[in-house]
């Protein structure tokens, strides 16, 4: 199993483009997750999908979207990339009535 | 807010002491509590979980849970410099969100 893939793994942007960030995972997990962590910020959950066709936000929700696609897939969309979203990407995923998360190895987001 | 304070070290212990990482949090509701290590441009990795007072033991690592005092701790023992990393404590209520604290630095010298 691959556990939580996440692509792409490096983006450089210019201010204003738009991007997808694509997470899938083959654990049959029902819950995924979008965070994003800076240098001394610690991780912050941007949205979250408790189960297949439901999403909610998290703590910093403005300037992102999210898609449930299916059961395995949580897309995160930049509409409008600004400078204040430099940062590192995670996407986790959680089982049925647990709550231990596990994590994919990130994307690296730079824009400019 | 829910509030999860951890001290951003660095921690330095010499390899095969006991490295001692603590965290407390605010939320008295809070009923999940995790420990996830990080090395350095990697993704958090989930070592340790409770959801009881008392300890919980795997192999070298030891979570230790006090509601009462809303502290939560991670001791490894024999540590080895491969343990030096960042470890990160979370922590959740009845819902699915988990509050992460900023972590704690960990140096485990030869």
């Amino acid at each position: 199993n691959a556990g939580v893939t996440q692509t792409p793994k490096f983006q450089v942007l210019k201010t204003g483009q738009s991007m997808t960030l694509q997470c899938a995972q083959d654990m049959n997990h029902n819950s995924m997750y979008w965070y994003r962590q800076d240098p001394g910020m610690g991780l912050r959950l941007i949205y979250y999908s408790a189960s297949e066709g439901t999403t909610d936000k998290g703590e910093v929700p403005n300037g992102y979207n999210v898609s449930r696609l299916n059961k395995r897939e949580f897309s995160l969309r930049l509409e409008s990339a600004a400078p204040s979203q430099t940062s590192v990407y995670f996407c986790a995923s959680s089982g049925w009535r647990t709550y231990e998360q596990y994590f994919g190895p990130g994307t690296r987001l730079t824009v400019t | 807010q829910k509030e999860v304070e951890q001290n951003s070290g660095p921690l330095s212990v010499p390899e095969g002491a006991i490295a001692s990482l603590n965290c407390t949090y605010s939320d008295r509701g809070s009923q999940s509590f995790f420990w996830y290590r990080q090395y350095s441009g990697k993704s958090p990795e989930l070592i340790m979980f409770i959801y009881s007072n008392g300890d919980k033991e795997d192999g070298r690592f030891t979570a230790q849970l006090n509601k009462a005092s809303q502290y939560v701790s991670l001791l490894i023992r024999d540590s080895q410099p491969s343990d030096s990393a960042t470890y990160l404590c979370a922590v959740g209520d009845s819902g699915y969100a988990l509050n992460f604290g900023k972590g704690t630095s960990l140096l485990v010298t030869p």
